[in-house]
This record gives structure tokens, C-alpha cells and sequence, in this order.
């Protein structure tokens, strides 16, 4: 799988937009751009995922770079429970997709 | 529906002795994977299973580990011989299997926390 890079950690105001940026710069064609993340002793959750285009759903925006080599996750109104490590991942087509996690970026959500 | 459940939640054993770890997939999802997060770390895939195609077992660690799925669908992860970096996280991930994998979404359930004394 490619390569993702994340900020260490960043923190962000209850109420206000959170943007996480992630860089994938060697992203081939047929890879997707997941994002999970993990609040303090929980298992990984499902946030969003895309290929091309951008995406929203209740939870999140993906926004993708048109030559696909960036992306932002926006979490539009944080609150204190978005607080968690999130994981940015771009992940292969294949048979056999395992998820391979870097160590995200913590987002802290102040009051 | 319900989730990824896996049980124990919890287990502590002492060094040598085996544990076997259960994870129950979402109901219809015939794909099913297994990683494990060591202590401030990222997760590490383990093995992977695909209806009844032969698990994929490339990230298991040591032949101390192993894996096996009944009817194609309860999952139990064994570790033989615990050593204590076995210490970790196992958690337990399904998706339906219908699609090519990097497709799919994977559930996750919660986590069998394991500590090896």
C-alpha cells in the first residue's frame, strides 16, 4: 500500500471545523483513501472513504486533491467524543485488502 | 444489526501457557481479518480469511500463532506458548466479501485486551 503522512497531533475547538490533512504523494490509480479512527480503548471505526471525488456522509467530508496525491477529512462541528487518533490509509484493490495503519494524527477537541 | 462482537474482552495469562481469542463477524460477512496493536502502536494485520479460500497467513509473527474459522463464520485465534510481547490489543475486523477487498469497508469489533504476565 502507499505511503500516508499525517501530522503528529492537532487540536481544535468544540463547535468548529476539524481539518485533518493527509499526504499520499505515491497513491496509484486504483487506490482508494480510507479514514478510521480510534477513541481511547475502542477498536478502529469507519469514518469515509474515496477514490476521486469528494465525499460526505453524516459523520465527515473527504476531500480529495485533484491529482489525488493529498486529502483532508472535515469533521464540520467537533465536539469533545471526535476526540481520537485518526488514521489516514490508502489501500490497495486487491483480493487480500488488509488495512495497514500508520500511527495518525491525535486530535485533541477542547472545550 | 450487530456488530463485531469477540470475547474475552479481557485476559491475563501467565507466560506459557496458550490462550484462544473468539471474534463472531457481522452476520453474512464472509470475509474476515485479525491484527493486533501492541502499546502505543499502529495495528499490525495478522491473518485474513475469504469464505472458504485458503486464509491468507502473512502477518502472523510466529508459528506460535494461529487461526482457524468454523462454518464461515466464528473465528478463534490461538497463541501458543504466550511470550509476554505477546501483550497487546487482538482485534478482530469483517467485511461482506462481495467485492474486491481495497472496496470494502471493515468493521471492527472491540478488542480481547491480552496481557501476558
Amino acid at each position: 500500500d502507499a505511503k500516508t503522512t499525517q501530522p503528529t497531533s492537532m487540536d481544535c475547538a468544540e463547535g468548529r471545523a476539524a481539518n485533518l490533512p493527509c499526504n499520499h504523494s505515491t497513491i496509484s490509480g486504483n487506490e482508494y483513501v480510507y479514514w478510521y479512527r480510534q477513541i481511547h480503548s475502542q477498536g478502529p471505526q469507519y469514518i469515509i472513504h474515496g477514490l476521486k471525488n469528494n465525499e460526505t456522509n453524516e459523520m465527515a467530508s473527504l476531500i480529495i486533491t485533484e491529482d489525488r496525491k493529498s486529502s483532508t477529512l472535515i469533521l464540520p462541528h467537533a465536539t469533545l467524543r471526535d476526540t481520537a487518533v485518526y488514521y489516514c490509509i490508502v489501500r490497495a484493490t486487491g483480493a487480500n485488502s488488509k488495512l495497514t495503519f500508520g500511527k495518525g494524527i491525535t486530535l485533541s477537541v477542547r472545550p | 444489526g450487530a456488530g463485531v462482537s469477540q470475547s474475552p474482552s479481557n485476559k491475563v495469562t501467565e507466560k506459557g501457557k496458550d490462550v484462544e481469542l473468539r471474534c463472531d463477524p457481522i452476520s453474512g460477512h464472509t470475509a474476515l481479518y485479525w491484527y493486533r496493536q501492541s502499546l502505543g502502536q499502529g495495528l499490525e494485520f495478522l491473518i485474513y480469511f475469504q469464505g472458504n479460500s485458503a486464509p491468507d497467513k502473512s502477518g502472523l509473527p510466529s508459528d506460535r500463532f494461529s487461526a482457524e474459522r468454523t462454518g464461515g463464520s466464528v473465528s478463534t485465534l490461538t497463541i501458543q506458548r504466550t511470550q509476554q510481547e505477546d501483550s497487546a490489543v487482538y482485534l478482530c475486523a469483517s467485511s461482506p466479501g462481495r467485492l474486491a477487498g481495497g472496496r470494502e469497508t471493515q468493521y471492527f469489533g472491540p478488542g480481547t485486551r491480552l496481557l501476558v504476565l
